[in-house]
């Protein structure tokens, strides 16, 4: 089974703070994912990567940056946290145009950030 | 970008009864999911079904990319199913989704 995992399902941090917020595949996917979530608002994507050290900006880029050094681990960063950066994160992988399932992407469980 | 428009946005069930979640889409995808998101919020795969009709247990699904539409069917419904329901797709590249609002499911008992 696939498993995505992300390291905090919880977190509060202070205004202009630096966050960061990891997530871990295990199934050697290439593609990458972040999204928030938020009321009346919906998923949107923030960023995602198709690669090692690649990277594309989705919807919402705006005030975040993200990393990813290794294949199986892809972060995102909040350089400065703001009150309207408050949402879920969620975090998801998928293979590359592969396999019966070419583009599924799997969830990581989320993290609910809060800040104050 | 695409549209994604999910109807009905809240349904209310009694639980064994059966119902009907529609996803309408504007282009042609090459992706399309279903997932339940749960009370914790963790987001479930339930289909990928870019076209055709697949069936796991008490849900089936179809989709008319033709006509640019898909169905989720959930039979003999269970209060373990209540939650948000989302369809999700992506276009030619396949790799990016655009998600429809969800539909908001109550199943009582």
């Amino acid at each position: 089974d696939v498993k995505v995992t992300q390291s905090s399902r919880y977190l509060v941090k202070r205004t202009g703070e630096k966050v960061f917020l990891e997530c871990v595949q295990d199934m050697d996917h290439e593609n990458m994912f972040w999204y928030r979530q938020d009321p009346g608002l919906g998923l949107r994507l923030i960023y995602f990567s198709y690669d090692v050290k690649m990277k594309e900006k989705g919807d919402i880029p705006e005030g975040y940056s993200v990393s990813r050094e290794k294949k199986e681990r892809f972060s995102l960063i909040l350089e400065s946290a703001s009150t309207n950066q408050t949402s879920m994160y969620l975090c998801a992988s998928s293979l590359y145009g592969q396999g019966i399932s070419p583009y599924e992407q799997y969830f990581g469980p989320g993290t609910r950030l809060t800040v104050t | 970008g695409i549209q994604v428009e999910q109807s009905p946005p809240d349904l209310i069930l009694q639980e064994g009864a059966n119902s009907t979640l529609r996803c309408n889409f504007s282009d042609s995808v090459n992706n399309l999911q279903w997932f339940h998101q749960n009370p914790w919020g963790q987001l479930i795969n339930l289909f990928y079904i870019p076209s055709g009709t697949k069936q796991n247990g008490r849900l089936s699904a179809t989709t008319v990319a033709t006509e640019r539409y898909s169905l989720l069917y959930i039979s003999s419904s269970q209060t373990t199913d209540s939650g948000v329901y989302f369809c999700a797709v992506a276009g030619a590249a396949g790799n990016k989704l655009t998600f429809g609002g969800g539909t908001r499911v109550l199943v009582k008992p």
